[in-house]
């Protein structure tokens, strides 16, 4: 019974380097989405999706892509990590309108 | 656009004292609420949420929270803490645009620490 898995669980990267978040569910939601969380910031919304092929723009999307294949899957791309995207990333499977989101355990990204 | 206020950073409480941590949302309609609690290292866990219906809705692990709309409010309280509860707490609102939900709009999370 995995829920949401999260690859990796740390990560370092140099600026300019890119990377993808990996985020798998085995819930069948259709709704999914990718949170950051910084110290004193609480968690902010980047990318959201509502079903496979269909993506969104949360509130901090810059510098981050997003595609859904398949409803298990739902990868974040850094396209050229800079250090301002150092942090936790969280990804949730659920939530959309009045269903619960479950949260994956995070990947700790620093960009150095 | 909606938004969450969590007034207090950090709360201290003896273990076995009673626990209240605020919430303050911001939204035109029909907020859902929801409360999330995160131990070190880990993921979000949901304690309980708020659709409509009955003000008072209890939760996991003993917590319960009162929405009241007058107040924009969304209270977490519980009677008696255990140090197994010291984690930080997160207040969440349903976000939602033209086309449906669209993700959480969180507070920026309140530090609960127990005292023995």
């Amino acid at each position: 019974n995995a829920g949401v898995t999260q690859t990796p669980k740390f990560q370092v990267l140099k600026t300019g380097q890119s990377m993808t978040l990996q985020c798998a569910q085995d819930m069948n939601h259709e709704y999914m989405s990718w949170y950051r969380q910084d110290p004193g910031m609480g968690l902010r919304l980047i990318h959201y999706s509502v079903g496979a092929g269909i993506t969104d723009q949360g509130e901090v999307p810059n510098g981050y892509n997003v595609s859904r294949s398949t409803t298990e899957d739902f990868p974040l791309r850094l396209l050229s990590a800079a250090p301002s995207q150092t942090s936790v990333y969280f990804c949730a499977s659920g939530g959309g309108w009045d269903t619960e989101a479950f949260f994956g355990q995070g990947t700790r990204l620093t960009v150095v | 656009a909606q938004s969450v206020t969590q007034p207090d950073i950090h709360i201290t409480v003896s273990e076995g004292a009673s626990l209240e941590l605020r919430c303050n949302y911001s939204y035109g309609a029909t907020p859902y609420l929801f409360w999330y609690v995160q131990s070190p290292g880990q993921g979000l866990q949901l304690l309980l949420k708020y659709f409509s219906g009955d003000t008072l809705v209890q939760g996991i692990k003993g917590f319960e929270a009162e929405f009241k709309r007058s107040q924009s409010s969304f209270n977490l309280r519980k009677p008696s803490v255990h140090w197994s509860d010291a984690a930080e707490y997160f207040c969440a609102v349903a976000r939602y645009s033209g086309g449906g939900a669209d993700g959480l709009t969180f507070g920026k999370g309140t530090h609960l620490i127990i005292q023995p």
